[in-house]
């Protein structure tokens, strides 16, 4: 499975978009790009997945650029509450597979 | 969706004793998966627990250490034999079902396990 590469860590301020960006230059064809938020004391959550152009939902938005190497979540107008871990995964379609963690990006939102 | 349940939620145990960890999902699926992170770190997986046989596990983790049972399709046990404070860990249960996606897990909230 292809490699993942994020930032560490952002700061951000309350009302304000936020986007994270992911690496995964050997993303193969049948790979999706999946997104999780984990809080402290929780379990990962289910953010969002996406193939290939713009993916949005309630919670955020996945922008994924035509060659598919790198990927952008998009968190509109955080609040204190967004503060949290993200982690890009990358997960070869068809089911049944095992997803792996990578480092994630360690996001803080202040007022 | 799933809810997963795990128990217990923490606990403190001793050097070499062992110690059982549950998890109850609240519908039928298809994957369950264990996954151990320690504080301030990612998530690694340990195993993939496979109903009514044995668990496959993942480089770093043996059977002997990490006994995985999965008795049907909302249940699943793992075990920390014989811990060390090494095994000081969060130990994280998790689910996918056939209505979600290849890359959708469910998480339980974790097992916080302490070892003296």
């Amino acid at each position: 499975l292809a490699k993942t590469t994020q930032p560490i860590s952002m700061d951000s301020y309350e009302g304000q978009e936020v986007n994270i960006t992911c690496s995964h230059n050997n993303i193969a064809t049948n790979d999706y790009i999946t997104w999780y938020q984990q809080f402290p004391s929780q379990g990962p959550r289910f953010i969002i997945q996406g193939y290939k152009t713009k993916v949005t939902n309630e919670v955020a938005s996945l922008f994924i650029p035509a060659d598919r190497k790198s990927s952008t979540l998009s968190l509109p107008r955080v609040s204190l509450s967004d503060t949290a871990v993200y982690y890009c995964l990358v997960v070869l379609g068809g089911g049944g597979n095992k997803l792996t963690f990578g480092t994630g990006t360690q996001l803080k939102v202040e007022l | 969706s799933a809810v997963i349940s795990q128990k217990p939620s923490r606990d403190i145990c001793q050097r070499g004793t062992s110690l059982t960890i549950q998890c109850q999902v609240d519908s039928q699926v298809t994957m369950m998966f264990w996954y151990r992170q320690q504080p301030g770190q990612s998530l690694t997986l340990i195993a993939t627990a496979n109903q009514g046989s044995e668990a496959t596990y993942e480089s770093g983790f043996v059977i002997d250490k990490f006994p995985i049972s999965r008795p049907n399709l909302t249940f699943s046990t793992l075990t920390v034999s014989n811990m060390s404070p090494e095994d000081s860990s969060i130990y994280l249960c998790s689910a996918r079902t056939d209505r979600r996606g290849a890359g959708e897990l469910f998480f339980g909230e974790g097992s916080r396990l302490t070892v003296l």
